[in-house]
C-alpha cells in the first residue's frame, strides 16, 4: 500500500491567489481528515469526512477555506483567497473505523503565501 | 470533551540512556490512547496504541508505553536511546467508537552521542 498520497509537496503562491490542496486516502478507509500544522497553534483538526461525507467541519477557520470528498479516493482542500496566515503544513489522514484503528498520516503539504 | 496534556516541551537525554516521554489525558469512558512520532519533514508515524487488556503496549522501533487508568497517563518509554529517536512526539486520546483524535501539543526529544 502507498499509504496517503498527498499533493504538492510543496506549495509556494502569492496573497490572494487560489490554492488546491490534494489527498488520496488509503483505498478501504472510510474516514479522511485534514489537519493543519504551525508553530504557534500546533496539530488543529480542519474537517472530518466519513463515507464521503463532512461530519465536523468546526475547525475550518473561515470561509476562505473549503473541502470536498467527489469519491471515497480523493479530497481537496482549497483556499481562496489565500492570505499570509495561511502558511502551514497541511496533513491528510485517513482511517479505516473510528477509535481504534488511529490514523494514517500522509506526508503533509508545506504551503508558503507571501 | 476529551484532552491531552504532554508537560514537557523538550526531553533531552544521552544516547543509550533511558527515555521517558510523559503524558496525561482526560476523557469520558475508557480511553483509546495512541503515540505517533514525527521526523522533520514527515508526516506522523503510528508508534503504538492502547486499546484494551495488558497495560503495558509495546510498539515500533522498541518503545514501549504503560496506561495507568488511575494516575489517567500513558508515558511513552525505550529503556536505550538512539541518536535516530530525535524526533516530535505526540500522545492522542479518543473516547471509545468516536472518530476524533485529540492530540497533545508535542515533545521534542533530542538524543545526544
Amino acid at each position: 500500500d502507498a499509504g496517503v498520497i498527498q499533493s504538492p509537496r510543496h506549495e509556494v503562491t502569492e496573497m490572494g491567489q487560489e490554492v488546491t490542496l490534494r489527498c488520496k486516502p488509503i483505498s478501504g478507509h472510510n474516514s479522511l481528515f485534514w489537519y493543519r500544522q504551525t508553530m504557534m497553534r500546533g496539530l488543529e483538526l480542519l474537517i472530518y469526512f466519513n463515507n464521503n461525507v463532512p461530519i465536523d467541519d468546526s475547525g475550518m477557520p473561515e470561509d476562505r477555506f473549503s473541502a470536498k470528498m467527489p469519491n471515497a479516493s480523493f479530497s481537496t482542500l482549497k483556499i481562496q483567497p489565500s492570505e499570509p496566515r495561511d502558511s502551514a503544513v497541511y496533513f491528510c489522514a485517513s482511517s479505516a473505523a473510528s477509535g481504534s484503528s488511529g490514523y494514517t498520516f500522509g506526508s503533509g503539504t508545506r504551503l508558503t503565501v507571501v | 470533551a476529551q484532552s491531552v496534556a504532554q508537560p514537557e516541551d523538550q526531553v533531552n537525554v544521552a544516547e543509550g540512556n533511558p527515555l521517558t516521554v510523559k503524558c496525561t489525558y482526560s476523557v469520558s469512558g475508557n480511553p483509546y490512547l495512541f503515540w505517533y512520532v514525527q521526523y522533520p519533514n514527515r508526516g506522523l508515524q503510528f508508534l503504538l496504541k492502547y486499546i484494551t487488556g495488558d497495560n503495558l503496549v509495546k510498539g515500533s522501533y522498541g518503545f514501549e508505553a504503560e496506561f495507568n487508568k488511575s494516575q489517567t497517563s500513558f508515558h511513552l518509554k525505550k529503556p536505550s536511546a538512539l541518536v535516530s529517536d530525535s524526533a516530535l512526539y505526540f500522545c492522542a486520546v479518543t473516547p471509545p467508537r468516536d472518530y476524533k483524535l485529540s492530540f497533545g501539543a508535542g515533545t521534542t526529544v533530542t538524543v545526544r552521542a
